[in-house]
């Protein structure tokens, strides 16, 4: 069953942040993030396990609430490097929710 | 060390014509999976394989078949190719299988069945 992710879009300015979110209706015991930018490959950012440390990939990052069965991804003073879809992935086999995408202007 | 390499990049079909999309890797993963990709719906796993050998279903097998020969390789097979099949399909690797590692995702295969 596919992670539901929050927002569907974002618009930001340069150096704004963003909180995106990732829940499952099933028990999470990891949680994977990936960012692709337009009409390329998905890029694996970083993985939370369960019972483990928040994780960071350069200003960007994540953390992982068990009870709530949701991970949120903290896109922190924003570049412009930062725009894609972010996708959220959960489960032995991987499913993905359906992205947020991330619009960052000067 | 080239990663996932998927071939080819771009295809077009005609109904009912069938065609297998490649994908190998130089990394010595386990783990090889397909999705597709479909405006609005993120990524949907088709096959996966955990090992030379060992492949199963995902959440949308139908019109598919995979098989895995060697660990390096996992191609996908259309069979019979539909305009529902329309899609840009990804393969991509893991160290290992249980969602326990990250992901390296080929470039892509921009399909089109008229």
């Amino acid at each position: 069953q596919q992670p539901v992710q929050s927002p569907q879009a974002v618009i930001l300015r340069e150096g704004e942040d963003a909180v995106i979110n990732c829940s499952s209706s099933k028990a999470l015991y990891s949680v994977h993030w990936y960012r692709q930018k337009h009409g390329e490959a998905p890029v694996f950012l970083m993985i939370l396990l369960k019972g483990g440390e928040q994780m960071r990939h350069e200003k960007i990052s994540a953390s992982f609430n068990e009870k709530k069965q949701q991970s949120s991804l903290y896109l922190t003073a924003s570049q412009l490097s930062y725009s894609g879809t972010y996708f959220c992935g959960t489960g032995y086999k991987l499913s993905f929710g359906a992205g947020t995408t991330v619009t960052v202007r000067a | 060390n080239a990663g996932v390499t998927q071939t080819p990049k771009f295809q077009v079909l005609k109904t009912g014509q069938s065609m297998t999309l490649q994908c190998a890797q130089d990394m010595n993963h386990e783990y090889m999976s397909w999705y597709r990709q479909d405006p609005g719906m993120g990524l949907r796993l088709i096959h996966y394989s955990v090992g030379a050998g060992i492949t199963d279903q995902g959440e949308v097998p139908n019109g598919y078949n995979v098989s895995r020969s060697t660990t390096e390789d996992f191609p996908l097979r259309l069979l019979s190719a539909a305009p529902s099949q329309t899609s840009v399909y990804f393969c991509a690797s893991s160290y290992r299988d249980g969602g326990l590692y990250g992901y390296t995702f080929g470039s892509g295969t921009r399909l089109t069945v008229v």
